[in-house]
């Protein structure tokens, strides 16, 4: 079983949906969660930053964290063609290891 | 602000030929660098960590080698390539927290 499970895709919405990302895990120490997104041919950025459960809004993404279900979501609000690239979840156990462990990523296209 | 120059973008070799990569950061100093590798439909695996000069951490046992024999350099290099070297190869530095990484705009090596 890997540590981290995500849908690859792709999920196809039309411009204005909202749309949910999710990812499982395993590790119970994980503490962070992130979530990066990754245009094409490019490098990751990271877009939310949360620590342990809970909730984190920054505009139209909203992040969770149900640590007792061992799932996390990203929710895209009034999606844009823009937000059309691959959402990876990532997260690590808050301990001294250096390591960040990724899900796969989901690929999300947004119709005009 | 942080930049990474990752170089070239694209490139092609052939089996059992070297590799050299390089990776230079500025607008920091003393950065903890990474270099990640990202096959296709698959997450990021991390390679090599570095907290400093000439100290590298290995995360997989591999044909590869990583150096850093400057501040803001980490090169990642191979002596002969395989053709599961092929790849993604990314270059990150933490932002403040291990889990707050910055990604270089990567190099694709295709081995063939």
């Amino acid at each position: 079983q890997k540590e981290v499970e995500q849908d690859p895709g792709p999920l196809s919405v039309p411009e204005g949906a909202i749309v949910s990302l999710n990812c499982t895990y395993s590790n119970s120490a994980f503490q962070y969660f992130m979530w990066y997104r990754q245009y094409s041919r490019k490098g990751p950025e990271l877009l939310m930053y949360t620590y342990s459960s809970g909730n984190k809004e920054d505009g139209r993404f909203t992040a969770q964290v149900d640590k007792s279900s061992k799932y996390i979501s990203l929710f895209i609000r009034d999606s844009q063609p823009s937000d059309s690239a691959t959402y990876l979840c990532a997260m690590s156990g808050g301990d001294s290891s250096y390591k960040l462990i990724f899900g796969s990523g989901t690929r999300l296209l947004v119709r005009p | 602000s942080q930049t990474i120059h990752q170089w070239p973008a694209t490139l092609v070799q052939p089996v059992g030929s070297p590799l050299s990569l390089e990776c230079t950061v500025e607008g920091t100093s003393n950065p903890n660098l990474y270099w990640y590798r990202q096959a296709a439909g698959r997450g990021l695996q991390l390679l090599f960590y570095s907290v400093g000069i000439g100290q590298i951490s290995s995360e997989v046992p591999q044909n590869l080698s990583a150096s850093r024999p400057q501040d803001r350099q980490f090169i990642l290099s191979s002596k002969k390539l395989l053709l599961s070297d092929s790849g993604f190869y990314l270059c990150a530095l933490e932002q403040g927290a291990k889990e707050k990484l910055f990604f270089g705009s990567g190099t694709q090596l295709s081995v063939l």
